[in-house]
């Protein structure tokens, strides 16, 4: 079946340190989606990503925050300079959204980002 | 803004006992889903209710959907320590747009 894959599981990084989280979408999904569960506490949406560009943002996404598919399999989450409220497991979804689906969003296994 | 919550947050029940967890939300939607966490673990998809009067049951699981009252249920029958994890709706909103995740329900079964 296909999955959702994300590296690496564990970054640990030093303030203000930039970083790369890497997700591998399904292969036939075209919108993408990032989200932050910091430990304890309730699933977040970051962005979400279709056609290339940003369709909807959260407050949480400031400009430090930034995504990218350099290619036609990889969707990045970077964040510019990481500060210890950073710390959290990020997860990559996708969906295709296309007539006849569920809709439904397929979640990657996480990264857990530790920020020192 | 959609609101998703959910009650309870935290649920401690006996095996073999019966409860329901409750997810109310703020707007209209036709797409609700129930995920289970284990802790350090990534979101299970449990059920995908599509419509009013959406029915879904797996082993001692049962979701529903009333999308009148925005409402949607989980009811956990003759509870198993093997269901012990946090439980999360989340909500559709439609468009390109984000699910809403409840608060969660962290459920601990006593054998």
């Amino acid at each position: 079946e296909p999955e959702v894959t994300q590296t690496p599981s564990h970054q640990v990084t030093q303030m203000g340190q930039e970083v790369i989280l890497r997700c591998v979408p399904i292969s036939n999904h075209l919108y993408f989606y990032w989200y932050r569960q910091i430990l304890g506490q309730k699933v977040e949406f970051l962005v979400s990503f279709y056609n290339n560009e940003i369709s909807e943002k959260s407050e949480i996404f400031d400009d430090q925050f930034s995504v990218e598919r350099p290619d036609g399999s990889n969707f990045t989450l970077k964040i510019r300079s990481t500060k210890l409220e950073d710390s959290a497991m990020y997860f990559c979804a996708s969906t295709d959204r296309t007539s006849g689906s569920s809709y439904e969003q397929y979640f990657g296994p996480g990264t857990r980002l530790t920020v020192t | 803004e959609l609101k998703v919550e959910q009650n309870p947050l935290f649920l401690s029940m006996q095996e073999g006992k019966n409860y329901t967890i409750y997810c109310n939300y703020s707007t209209t939607s036709d797409r609700l889903y129930w995920y289970r966490q284990d802790p350090g673990k990534s979101l299970e998809s449990l059920f995908v209710l599509l419509s009013n009067g959406a029915v879904k049951q797996e082993g001692r699981l049962m979701a529903s959907l009333d999308t009148k009252a925005r409402l949607s249920t989980l009811h956990i029958t003759a509870a198993v320590h093997d269901l012990s994890a946090t439980y999360f709706c989340a909500v559709d909103s439609g468009g390109y747009q984000k699910v809403t995740f409840g608060t969660g329900t962290k459920l601990q079964v006593i054998p």
